[in-house]
């Protein structure tokens, strides 16, 4: 069963600080994805990637940076957090063109 | 600019009764339609897809019937149960493009 696992499952950062997310993927997906979730937005699509050393904008990706260091890992990174960006976090792996996406429990992140 | 929308944004219906959640997009390239269910504390897991090639899709108690002419689909719960009370998720993805734009989400609640 794909099994997709995120870590911290809770962080809370100050404002300003830097909060690396990592996700980690035993299904060998090529493509994976950050979501964001918020209450009356649903989800909302940060940074994706196709592969080792590729990452891509998604809808919303100001105040994110996104690094594949190989076909497991996916980590989301801000560099300067801000309260905005309290909210909860969801990686995802994914087969090509689209299909299912298996995702990750989530990380709750409260930036004070 | 929203895609995709879901309505009602919460639905309560009895145990036993049919739940019908709907969903409908504006992009006229989305070609498959998956339906998510998130339960409170997890991540969003596939419930049940369908391509615009067919009109229905079922799944035991789940059904999808889709409209491609008027871009609208509907998700039917048929005997509906405590066990179904969980957040629904409408998404779709176009041909090319390894990414999902999603509703916001209907909560549908099964009072026992």
């Amino acid at each position: 069963e794909a099994a997709v696992t995120q870590s911290p499952r809770n962080k809370v950062a100050v404002t300003g600080g830097k909060v690396t997310l990592s996700c980690n993927q035993t299904n060998n997906h090529n493509n994976m994805y950050w979501y964001r979730q918020d209450t009356g937005h649903g989800l909302r699509l940060i940074h994706y990637s196709y592969g080792a050393g590729s990452t891509e904008k998604g809808d919303i990706p100001d105040g994110y940076k996104a690094s594949r260091p190989s076909q497991e890992n996916f980590s989301l990174i801000l560099e300067l957090a801000t309260p905005s960006q309290t909210s909860v976090y969801f990686c995802a792996s994914g087969e090509d063109w689209g299909d299912t996406q298996y995702f990750g429990p989530g990380t709750r992140l409260l930036v004070l | 600019q929203q895609q995709v929308r879901q309505s009602p944004q919460s639905l309560t219906v009895w145990e036993g009764e049919t739940a019908i959640l709907n969903c409908s997009y504006e992009d006229s390239t989305f070609n498959y339609f998956p339906w998510y269910q998130q339960f409170p504390g997890e991540g969003p897991a596939l419930l049940i897809s369908i391509r615009s090639v067919s009109d229905k899709k079922e799944d035991g108690r789940f059904t999808i019937f889709f409209n491609k002419r008027e871009k609208k689909l509907s998700l039917h719960i048929t005997d509906s149960q405590p066990g179904d009370s969980a957040t629904y998720f409408c998404a779709a993805s176009d041909p090319g493009y390894n990414k999902l734009t999603f509703g916001k989400g209907t909560v549908l609640l099964v009072s026992p």
